[in-house]
């Protein structure tokens, strides 16, 4: 199983929208709507952001959005804010049992 | 409030092993699955191992398989990962980490980090 192939960064400046892609396969991404993205700021642990592809834990701010076409999900960060600077990370479950992370993209707030 | 602290990490040689522990709080324990999910110093996030609610199911990523050992005890509130034959790869920091469904994770720990060097 690969990772899951993410851009190493995007950048954008406050108020913007970003966007982040996430590339699989017909064999994880493509096959099931289990699609995650975690936030992670630097020597913190990993935060949900994004679950079942476009769903929003409780808390997390509605700037936050998720979708999914054929075999490349993205995530969409609109009205940019700095705290929003972090890595992110997606994750897809691949069947039998196995989970593949993407590479992670490094967000930067101009 | 949902806590999951880890415990157990340190400096160990090549071949050596190590037991990391996971103590869980502020929600039911015994009703979730669990999982070990490891980073790599400046590395991205790797998924390492699954045990179901009860700890009769459990998966392991290939590079790990044969020499990690994940386990719980639901009465101590508490998941283990006992990890053997470490080698320079195994270095990373260790989240333990509550399942929301189908390896999808809700709530991670702050991690343990192991590092494996002669």
């Amino acid at each position: 199983q690969s990772a899951l192939t993410q851009p190493a960064s995007v950048s954008g400046s406050p108020g913007q929208s970003i966007t982040i892609s996430c590339t699989g396969t017909s064999s994880d991404v493509g096959s099931y709507n289990l699609v995650s993205w975690y936030q992670q700021h630097p020597g913190k642990a990993p935060k949900l952001m994004i679950y079942e592809v476009s769903k929003r834990p409780s808390g997390v701010s509605n700037r936050f959005s998720g979708s999914k076409s054929g075999n490349t999900a993205s995530l969409t960060i609109s009205g940019l804010q700095a705290e929003d600077e972090a890595d992110y990370y997606c994750c897809s479950y691949a069947g039998s049992s196995y989970v593949v992370f993407g590479g992670g993209t490094k967000l930067t707030v101009l | 409030e949902v806590q999951l602290v880890e415990s157990g990490g340190g400096l160990v040689q090549p071949g050596g092993s190590l037991r990391l522990s996971c103590a869980a709080s502020g929600f039911t324990f015994s009703s979730y699955e669990m999982n070990w999910v490891r980073q790599a110093p400046g590395k991205g996030l790797e998924w390492v191992s699954y045990i179901s609610s009860s700890g009769s199911t459990i998966y392991y990523a290939d590079s790990v398989k044969g020499r990690f050992t994940i386990s719980r005890d639901n009465a101590k509130n508490s998941l283990y990962l006992q990890m053997n034959s470490l080698r320079a790869e195994d270095t990373a920091v260790y989240y333990c980490a509550r399942d929301l469904g189908w390896f999808e994770i809700d709530y991670w720990g702050q991690g343990t980090l192991v590092t494996v060097s002669s």
